[in-house]
């Protein structure tokens, strides 16, 4: 089976500008979740979506958004970008048991200057 | 705000050697994830301790949740320099339903042959 696949690998924007970074969780499951990982920290938790319902935020500002698909697929989206916005991007799914780990894409490299 | 207090940043050692690497917080968690996260690619889950007190041991590597659900440790005998990586620990807070971790700051692993 496929793991959890994301896209694009990388990406360079221009501050100001607006991202669209997409994932697709592991087959069977509906629940997916998104983090923030700066170069030398661990991941932050940005957003968990189960069933298309927003069902967790981190303390991340308005201009991060997302939102999750009837296939469970899912976008983050980021506007007016800065250049503190520049880390790898992970998405995660798990199934919906208790202590259900959560299994990683690749993640995306966005860059911006 | 809970945090996830990891020790130490950085670890470089020699082939052979044992290491711990530390996990410490003032909150309780319901469960605690140990992942690895090797350049390029997202976490991998090594394994999930649950129970206060638990120990759990993965070939060469020993984990430990402390009594109180407040700490763990990961306990490496004779590394090797295939162990080199980023470990991360994460923790599950009470009533989570998963999809929300708490990570750590990770400690860099460098085995050197």
């Amino acid at each position: 089976d496929a793991g959890v696949t994301q896209s694009p690998t990388h990406l360079i924007k221009t501050r100001g500008q607006h991202v669209t970074l997409r994932c697709s969780p592991i087959s069977g499951h509906k629940s997916v979740s998104w983090y923030q990982q700066v170069l030398g920290q661990g991941p932050q938790f940005i957003f968990q979506y189960y069933e298309k319902e927003e069902r967790g935020r981190g303390n991340f500002p308005d201009r991060f958004s997302a939102r999750q698909f009837p296939n469970y697929s899912s976008e983050l989206n980021v506007n007016a970008l800065l250049l503190g916005d520049s880390a790898l991007y992970l998405c995660a799914s798990s199934s919906d048991r208790t202590y259900s780990p959560l299994h990683f894409g690749n993640g995306t490299r966005l860059t911006v200057t | 705000t809970q945090l996830l207090e990891q020790s130490p940043q950085f670890l470089s050692i020699q082939e052979g050697e044992n290491l711990t690497v530390y996990c410490n917080s003032s909150s309780v968690f319901s469960s605690l994830q140990w992942y690895r996260q090797e350049p390029g690619e997202g976490p991998v889950l090594l394994v999930t301790v649950v129970t206060g007190g638990e120990v759990k041991k993965l070939k060469r590597l020993t984990f430990q949740f402390g009594d109180a659900r407040k700490d763990s440790s990961l306990h490496i005998t004779a590394a090797q320099p295939g162990d080199t990586g980023l470990y991360l620990c994460a923790g599950a807070s009470l009533g989570n339903q998963g999809g929300k971790l708490i990570f750590g700051q990770g400690t860099e692993l460098s085995v050197k042959p």
